[in-house]
C-alpha cells in the first residue's frame, strides 16, 4: 500500500457505541493529523502529532480521543458521540522540517454517521 | 486564530475560460503556501505549492505577494474536469515555534460547463 490509508471508509454508530478510526501512512512522514469536515464547512483541524507526540488539540471534546503508537499509525477513539459529530474525518501526514510543516497528504477519509 | 480568507464563489465559467482565485492570509510569519483541490465527497489533494517567485504547472499559475499577504491561482483554458473546490493553505508558522500546522481556507468552488 502507498500513501495514506484510512479504515473504515464508512461507519454508522449509535450514541452509546465505542468505535475507533484507523489511519496509516506509508510515506515516511513524521507528523500526522486528524481533521473533521462537516457538510458545507471547511476543514477543522482536531489534533496534530509530531514524532508520536501530540502538539495540538484544538479544543476537541473529550469524546474524541487520539492515539499515536508510532509515526506511521494514528487512531481516533470515539465514544458517546452526538449526531452533530457526523462528518467526514480525514487523516493526513507530512514532513516536519525544523519548524515548518511541508505539504500534507490526505487519506480518503471515514464518513461517520451518528444516529 | 490566524486566518486564511477566500471568496467562496461559486465561479461558473464556460470551457476554455481563464479564471483566477484570490486568497489573503493574516499571519505575516507564514512561510509555506499551497493550493489544494477537493472534489465532492473526496479528500483534498495537493495541486501545487506556491513559491515566492511565482510558479507554473501546465495550465495553472500560482503567485505570492508577501507584502500584501496575498496568494492567487490562475487557471487557463478551463476543462470540465477542473470543476472542484480549491483550497488556499498557509503554514501557520510563528518563527521557530514548533507545532503550528497548516491553516486551510474555506475554499472557492469552480464549476466549468460545456
Amino acid at each position: 500500500e502507498t500513501g495514506v490509508t484510512q479504515t473504515p471508509r464508512h461507519l454508522v454508530m449509535g450514541m452509546t457505541n465505542k468505535k475507533s478510526l484507523k489511519c496509516e501512512q506509508h510515506l515516511g512522514h513524521n507528523a500526522m493529523y486528524w481533521y473533521k469536515q462537516s457538510a458545507k464547512k471547511p476543514l477543522e483541524l482536531m489534533f496534530v502529532y509530531n514524532f508520536k507526540e501530540q502538539t495540538e488539540n484544538n479544543s476537541v471534546p473529550s469524546r474524541f480521543s487520539p492515539e499515536c503508537p508510532n509515526s506511521s499509525h494514528l487512531f481516533l477513539h470515539l465514544h458517546t458521540l452526538q449526531p452533530e459529530d457526523s462528518a467526514l474525518y480525514l487523516c493526513a501526514s507530512s514532513h516536519l522540517v525544523g519548524s515548518s510543516y511541508n505539504e500534507q497528504f490526505f487519506g480518503p477519509g471515514t464518513r461517520l454517521t451518528v444516529l | 486564530r490566524k486566518e486564511v480568507e477566500q471568496d467562496p464563489g461559486p465561479f461558473n465559467v464556460p470551457e476554455g475560460a481563464t479564471v483566477a482565485f484570490n486568497c489573503t492570509y493574516s499571519n505575516s510569519a507564514s512561510q509555506s503556501f499551497f493550493w489544494y483541490r477537493q472534489d465532492c465527497r473526496k479528500e483534498p489533494k495537493l495541486l501545487m505549492s506556491v513559491y515566492s517567485s511565482g510558479n507554473e504547472d501546465g495550465r495553472f499559475t500560482a503567485q505570492l505577494n508577501r507584502a500584501s499577504q496575498y496568494i492567487s491561482l490562475l487557471i487557463r483554458d478551463s476543462k470540465l474536469s477542473d470543476s472542484a473546490t480549491y483550497l488556499c493553505v498557509v503554514n501557520g508558522g510563528e518563527g521557530n515555534q514548533a507545532g503550528t500546522a497548516l491553516i486551510f481556507g474555506k475554499g472557492t468552488t469552480l464549476s466549468v460547463s460545456s
